[in-house]
């Protein structure tokens, strides 16, 4: 069972649409990041979040932390076949666990 | 700074033997995290270190699995004897740990295939 659950697994879209992905657990975490991973590379790290409410926006990717900072969304708008990847959200505290991600894919 | 540095990038070895992941942190960063990644169980913290320190080894699948940090520069995952199950990228990532995130650096992992 992951401590933090992402929906949808897998997302295959047209070039211009929007999408939201979603990351949620029973947990609460002092913070909560969002890290892209590309095909034989680590993860990189996008945005950490640490006040529940909290809204950060990344060019045309936005995320929000929920209230009770259990929860995460990640919102892009106008997809490109650049952003295609395996999306992983990630929980802190102290140790660093993630959720099973999101692979998405964006057609030109 | 070169980032964080893995060691083998590839490694197909046989059951049974003998198998060592090296890693080399940021300088600077003070925590170590281990991972293991397959498609069936996604990215599984395995063990971490703060200040050289094991901190959490929870996530160590079983008694063939070690991991040592001598140093502030330098860790290791030993799997000894190693299973065909034991086959995925493994990954190190590092971070300066501070109060509320850690934001970490990862490697560009191990993988491992044991046949």
């Amino acid at each position: 069972t992951q401590l933090l659950e992402q929906s949808p697994q897998f997302l295959s879209i047209q070039e211009g649409e929007n999408l939201t992905v979603y990351c949620n657990s029973s947990s609460v975490f002092s913070s909560l990041q969002w890290y892209r991973q590309e095909p034989g590379e680590g993860p990189v790290l996008l945005v950490t979040v640490v006040t529940g409410g909290e809204v950060k926006k990344l060019k045309r990717l936005t995320f929000q932390f929920g209230d009770a900072r259990k929860d995460s969304s990640l919102h892009i708008t106008a997809a490109q076949p650049g952003d295609t990847g395996l999306y992983l959200c990630a929980g802190n505290n102290n140790d660093m666990r993630f959720g099973a991600g999101t692979r998405l894919t964006v057609k030109p | 700074d070169a980032g964080v540095i893995q060691s083998p990038r590839h490694e197909v070895t046989e059951m049974g033997q003998e198998v060592t992941l090296r890693c080399k942190p940021i300088s600077g960063h003070n925590s170590l995290f281990w991972y293991r990644q397959t498609m069936m169980r996604g990215l599984e913290l395995l063990i971490y270190f703060n200040n050289n320190v094991p901190i959490d080894d929870s996530g160590m699948p079983e008694d063939r699995f070690s991991a040592k940090m001598p140093n502030a520069s330098f860790s290791t995952l030993k799997i000894q004897p190693s299973e065909p199950r034991d086959s995925a990228v493994y990954f190190c990532a590092s971070s300066l740990s501070a109060s509320g995130a850690n934001v970490l650096t990862f490697g560009a992992g191990s993988r491992l295939t044991v046949l």
